[in-house]
């Protein structure tokens, strides 16, 4: 399979601990996004890469978050001091350039759960 | 901020039956609306992306249609089977910026 994985796919942690998700985009893509689903809602936008450089950041990613794209090729996202709040579905799409029609192809997830 | 809004929020309909889905977006600063379909345990899929007004996209039982001036986009399936049974989102790109801003989805359940 060629698509995007994510790992791990489900995760549980205890409040306070620090938790880190891997991507691997489509090889020859060149963009990588992160989201964030929580129940009853649309994904809202983290955070966006273009190659290693991370050009877009949203509100929503607190100092707590961090994404790294090392050598432009996987991504990871790290939660420091995780909250009951950051329970959620972590979505990670990657894309290429291709003009006005382009199309960010997702992985299948990872699901956070805080206790 | 970007407000998408989806409706209905969930729909159960019998197999066979045609549906038909609603996305509404602010008109300003318009760049392309994406669908996708989502299922349980699965990757979100990408159905389509539309950029013009106008537009009309159709993939097996499923088509979009695009109205940019007003602001909405329809999504409908004809026939539908149980496989048909999924999350179904829209999506929102405005120029300037890449990321996505979703609506919270219509989730469809199709009967046998």
């Amino acid at each position: 399979d060629t698509g995007v994985s994510q790992d791990p796919r489900h995760k549980i942690t205890k409040r306070g601990q620090n938790v880190t998700f891997r991507c691997d985009p489509i090889s020859e893509h060149n963009r990588l996004y992160w989201y964030r689903q929580t129940l009853g809602q649309g994904p809202e936008f983290l955070t966006y890469f273009q190659n290693e450089a991370q050009l877009e950041k949203s509100r929503l990613l607190s100092d707590r978050f961090s994404a790294e794209r090392p050598k432009g090729s996987f991504s990871t996202l790290e939660i420091q001091r995780t909250e009951q709040g950051d329970s959620a579905m972590y979505l990670c799409a990657s894309s290429s350039r291709e003009g006005m029609q382009e199309t960010q192809y997702f992985g299948p997830g990872t699901r956070l759960l805080v206790l | 901020i970007l407000n998408v809004e989806q409706s209905p929020q969930s729909l159960h309909v019998q197999e066979g039956d045609s549906t038909n889905f609603t996305c509404s977006f602010p008109s300003s600063n318009f760049y392309a609306l994406h669908w996708y379909r989502w299922e349980t345990a699965k990757s979100p899929e990408a159905l389509f992306v539309m950029t013009l007004n106008g537009d009309e996209k159709k993939k097996g039982r499923i088509s979009a249609t695009l109205n940019t001036k007003e602001g909405y986009s329809y999504l409908y399936i004809k026939g539908s089977q149980p496989e048909d049974s999924a999350t179904y989102l829209c999506a929102l790109s405005d120029t300037g910026r890449r990321a996505l801003t979703f609506g919270s989805g219509t989730r469809l359940q199709v009967q046998p």
